[in-house]
């Protein structure tokens, strides 16, 4: 296991199209995190699963975005209608637990959206 | 409102000086403070990790401290090199309750530029 890993990497979109990104967690970890950022920003909490369970969303998560975590395992999140203000890096993390050495989050190296 | 902010945004200095960067969070109430590297368009890498028990942290040239009651974390770099050139984002996991549920909230970063 060699840590988060998103697909794509990059993706050039015209606006009005659904986009799709996917996210393999590190596979002992039982929570993940999709986060947003823009240029010169941090990163932006979207959403959170434990286990299969989306148990948060961020209101900057709109009707739009819908993310799922089919049993457990890697994640999508899905973008209807992309619009330019969709244009930012998403970045996926996972982690295990919230206390104790191991317990930081990991992340991916994120998938670049850029909406023409 | 849970928040983070990181001081300077943007620092440029000569190679081999010690430099401090600073981070300051909104609520003591957390359970611990993370210190991430980003490089132009990738995804993040976890530099340190203080539980909101601990003081420090130190790995190689890095060295990371938190007072929780004055809610301050800073991160500090020896002998800085060119390879250390990178956004340096703080992220506070803070404890739930108010309107910060169970993700990362990451300060707006610092811009690090190490001069040969």
């Amino acid at each position: 296991d060699t840590g988060v890993s998103q697909n794509p990497r990059h993706k050039i979109t015209k606006r009005g199209q659904n986009v799709t990104f996917r996210c393999d967690p590190i596979s002992e970890h039982n929570r993940l995190y999709w986060y947003r950022q823009t240029l010169g920003q941090g990163p932006e909490f979207l959403t959170y699963f434990q286990n299969e369970a989306q148990l948060e969303k961020s209101r900057l998560l709109s009707d739009r975005f819908s993310a799922e975590r089919p049993k457990g395992s890697f994640s999508t999140l899905e973008i209807q209608r992309t619009e330019q203000g969709d244009s930012a890096m998403y970045l996926c993390a996972s982690s295990f637990g919230l206390v104790g050495p191991n317990y930081g989050y990991t992340f991916g190296s994120g998938t670049r959206l850029t909406v023409v | 409102k849970q928040e983070v902010t990181q001081i300077p945004a943007a620092l440029s200095v000569p190679e081999g000086e010690n430099l401090v960067l600073n981070c300051s969070f909104t609520d003591s109430a957390i359970y611990n403070l993370q210190w991430f590297r980003q490089d132009p368009g990738k995804g993040l890498t976890s530099l340190l990790l203080i539980q909101s028990s601990q003081r420090e942290q130190t790995s190689g040239r890095l060295n990371a401290s938190l007072d929780k009651s004055s809610g301050r974390s800073t991160l500090y770099i020896a002998a800085s090199q060119p390879g250390d050139s990178a956004t340096y984002l703080c992220a506070v996991l803070f404890i739930p309750g108010g309107n910060a549920g169970n993700m990362l909230t990451f300060g707006g970063g610092t811009r690090l530029m190490v001069k040969p």
